[in-house]
């Protein structure tokens, strides 16, 4: 099925440093979503994003859907070690969620 | 509120045998998503119901595969017979609706993790 294509697949940082991470897809979303999931359990929604060119934050978290409607980003300021897991954006199609590929991020202290 | 319940945790099982995961929802959440996630092709959707009711089943990857929705409060997935390609992370989501279209904050279960040997 479609699947909607996150870059970079994995991070590696140190504690205090700030991540960005981005999604793209061939085609028009109207709804964007931010996903994270830890080990072992499923994911949770962090930010949803339904206006191109919205910049959506929650907490340290910031979130901007893009202009063309196919990509979508996610910041993270000052990281903590707690931010470890899978970040999975999603489009939203009708009652669907196309779900991304997913960033693991490993944050080290 | 519990959250959305998954069980078991864990399965193992033996090619050719028959697998039922179990899922209840969010009470009150009419909406209920059987999500597959692997390695190699991430979370794939195989099937939603609204109300009960099965709305969406093209994501299921075989006839070997079903489910069903007796009740709201609960749901299953069956794989008969199982392969060993069908090892992977199987999640439960529910979600409320409005005017007959999902919210898009879905609620996952913690998954079964099977393993077909």
């Amino acid at each position: 099925g479609q699947q909607l294509n996150q870059s970079p697949q994995s991070m590696f940082i140190q504690e205090g440093e700030d991540v960005s991470m981005n999604c793209t897809s061939s085609s028009i979303f109207n709804t964007w979503l931010w996903y994270k999931q830890e080990p072992g359990e499923g994911p949770v929604l962090l930010i949803a994003l339904y206006k191109a060119g919205e910049l959506t934050s929650n907490g340290r978290l910031t979130a901007q859907f893009g202009i063309t409607r196919k990509d979508s980003f996610l910041n993270i300021s000052a990281s903590i070690p707690s931010d470890v897991g899978i970040y999975f954006c999603a489009g939203r199609r009708g009652d669907k969620l196309i779900f991304g590929t997913g960033t693991r991020l490993q944050v080290f202290p | 509120d519990a959250g959305v319940i998954q069980s078991p945790r864990h399965e193992v099982t033996e090619m050719g045998q028959e697998v039922t995961l179990r899922c209840k929802p969010i009470s009150g959440h009419d909406y209920l998503f059987w999500y597959r996630q692997t390695m190699m092709r991430g979370l794939e959707l195989l099937i939603y119901f609204n109300n009960n009711v099965p709305i969406d089943d093209s994501g299921m990857p075989e006839d070997r595969f079903s489910a069903k929705m007796p009740n709201a409060s609960f749901s299953t997935l069956k794989i008969q017979p199982s392969e060993p390609r069908d090892s992977a992370v199987y999640f439960c989501a529910s979600s409320s609706g409005t005017g007959g279209v999902t919210n898009e904050k879905l609620f996952f279960g913690s998954g079964t993790q099977l393993s077909v040997l």
